[in-house]
C-alpha cells in the first residue's frame, strides 16, 4: 500500500481562492518532504524542501509568498496555494525521505485547475 | 548542480522486445545517485532502480536494468521483454541531499 498519502487527488477552485494540499507519510517520520510541480507533458521540476520545524527552502524563480509551506509535524508537510490564478493550474506531487531507511516515497500527486 | 538529459521524447518497443532508455547527467558532485522513475497516465511516481556513483556494479531490479557509464556520464534504463502495461513516461533523476532533478522523459510505448 501506500506510504505517502497526498490529499487531495484533484481540485477545482475559483481564481483568487486559495487551495491547500497535504502530504502525508503514513509509516515513517519524515523530517524532509519535498515539492514538484508538473506542466502538462513536462517533467517534475522542484519547488521547494520542506523541513519539519523550520522555514522551507525554495527554488529559484519559486514564490515563498504564493506558495506557502509548512511541515509542522514529522508526518506531515502542506503546501497552500494562495490566490490561485488559472496559471497556477498543474499537477502537484510531494515526496517525503525516510530517512531510517535512505529511501524517498512519491505521494499520488494533485491535479489543481483553477477556473 | 545537476543536470539530466534525456534525449528521446519517444520511443516505441515491440512487445516482448528489449528497449534502452537513454539519460545523462552533469554533476559537480562526488557523490550522487541516479534514479528511474515510471509515470503512467494517472500520474503517479513509480520508482523503478537506482545507482549509487560509487557501485561497482550496474543495478539491477527484475526486469529493469542500469547501463551505468561513469566515463560517459551516462546512466541508460534497459527494459526487457516489455509489455505492453510498460507504456508510460519514464523520467531519469539525478539526487543531491535527495533533492531530485528530473529529465525531460521519454514516453515509451509498447506495440502488441
Amino acid at each position: 500500500g501506500a506510504v505517502v498519502s497526498q490529499h487531495p487527488s484533484w481540485v477545482i477552485c475559483k481564481s483568487g481562492t486559495s487551495v491547500k494540499i497535504e502530504c502525508r507519510s503514513l509509516d515513517f517520520q519524515a523530517t524532509t518532504m519535498f515539492w514538484y510541480r508538473q506542466f502538462p507533458k513536462q517533467s517534475l521540476m522542484l519547488m521547494a524542501t520542506s523541513n519539519e520545524g523550520s522555514k522551507a527552502t525554495y527554488e529559484q524563480g519559486v514564490e515563498k509568498d504564493k506558495f506557502l509551506i509548512n511541515h509542522a509535524s514529522l508526518t506531515l508537510s502542506t503546501l497552500t496555494v494562495t490566490s490561485a490564478h488559472p496559471e497556477d493550474s498543474s499537477f502537484y506531487i510531494c515526496s517525503a525521505l525516510n530517512r531510517a531507511g535512505e529511501k524517498l516515497f512519491f505521494g499520488s500527486g494533485t491535479q489543481l485547475s483553477v477556473l | 548542480a545537476q543536470k539530466i538529459t534525456q534525449t528521446q521524447p519517444g520511443m516505441f518497443v515491440q512487445e516482448k522486445e528489449a528497449v534502452t532508455l537513454d539519460c545523462t547527467y552533469d554533476t559537480s558532485d562526488p557523490s550522487y545517485g541516479l534514479f528511474w522513475y515510471k509515470q503512467p497516465s494517472s500520474g503517479e511516481m513509480i520508482f523503478l532502480i537506482y545507482q549509487g556513483s560509487y557501485d561497482q556494479q550496474n543495478a539491477t531490479e527484475g526486469r529493469y536494468s542500469l547501463n551505468f557509464q561513469k566515463a560517459r556520464k551516462s546512466a541508460n534504463l534497459v527494459i526487457s521483454a516489455s509489455q505492453l502495461g510498460d507504456s508510460a513516461m519514464y523520467f531519469c533523476a539525478g539526487d543531491s541531499s535527495y533533492k531530485l532533478i528530473f529529465g525531460s522523459g521519454t514516453r515509451l510505448l509498447v506495440r502488441p
